[in-house]
């Protein structure tokens, strides 16, 4: 059974602070991987995606992949109230031309103000 | 840019009945899947379209079938309802035509209350 891990949470952190949220993934031809942001009541929002080993930022988010560990992590610097949402990951461990992301359970990130 | 639509967000059934759910993706967009979102199991592939064709298929039993049509918008269908198909279903388009990567874009969902 492919899998998505991550921690449910919560995980608080205060306003200002960095919030690091993890995931690990059990396959290894794994070829895409992604953050989603969930608010409350709300659908999945992208807000991240990452395809080769290393770093991506976008402003306050910096996304990670390590391959070879299967980890991919996210940071999100100067944490605001309003990232206070469920983060979920997800991978597409599809190989050839078939599309199926698998998602964790996510998790929960509240920010203190 | 309009983005994906789900009707209807909200409905309530009763065991035994059966509940069709529709989906318009991006405009352009060839790829549309479904999932299952609860309180449990998170979310939940169901299955994916392209081109009227299904593609892939997650762990469902048959109640759940799907269908896509020429112009990309999708339908799912779930028969004979039962009390744990209660859920948030979500529609998910994908552009950059016949490929294994890109990004999923989310509808709002359809609340599905099984009583």
């Amino acid at each position: 059974q492919k899998e998505v891990e991550q921690n449910s949470g919560p995980l608080s952190v205060p306003e200002g602070a960095i919030a690091s949220l993890n995931c690990t993934y059990s396959d290894r031809v794994s070829q895409s991987f992604f953050w989603y942001r969930q608010y409350s009541g709300k659908s999945p929002e992208l807000i991240m995606s990452i395809y080769s080993n290393g770093d991506k930022e976008d402003g306050r988010f910096t996304a990670q992949l390590n391959k070879a560990s299967q980890y991919v992590s996210l940071l999100i610097r100067d944490s605001q109230p309003s990232d206070s949402a469920t983060y979920l990951c997800a991978v597409n461990m599809n190989g050839g031309s078939n599309y199926k992301l698998t998602f964790g359970k996510g998790t929960l990130l509240t920010v203190n103000p | 840019k309009a983005g994906v639509t789900q009707t209807p967000r909200y409905l309530i059934k009763t065991r035994g009945q059966q509940v069709t759910l529709s989906c318009s993706p991006i405009s352009g967009h060839r790829s549309v899947s479904w999932y299952q979102q609860t309180p449990g199991q998170g979310l939940q592939f169901l299955f994916e379209y392209f081109s009227e064709t299904q593609r892939n298929k997650g762990n469902f039993p048959g109640r759940f079938s799907g269908r896509q049509f020429s112009n990309s918008r999708s339908e799912m269908n779930v028969s004979t309802l039962e009390l744990g198909d209660s859920a948030l279903y979500l529609c998910a388009s994908k552009g950059w035509g016949f490929t294994n990567t890109g990004e999923l874009f989310f509808g709002e969902g359809s609340r599905l209350t099984v009583l």
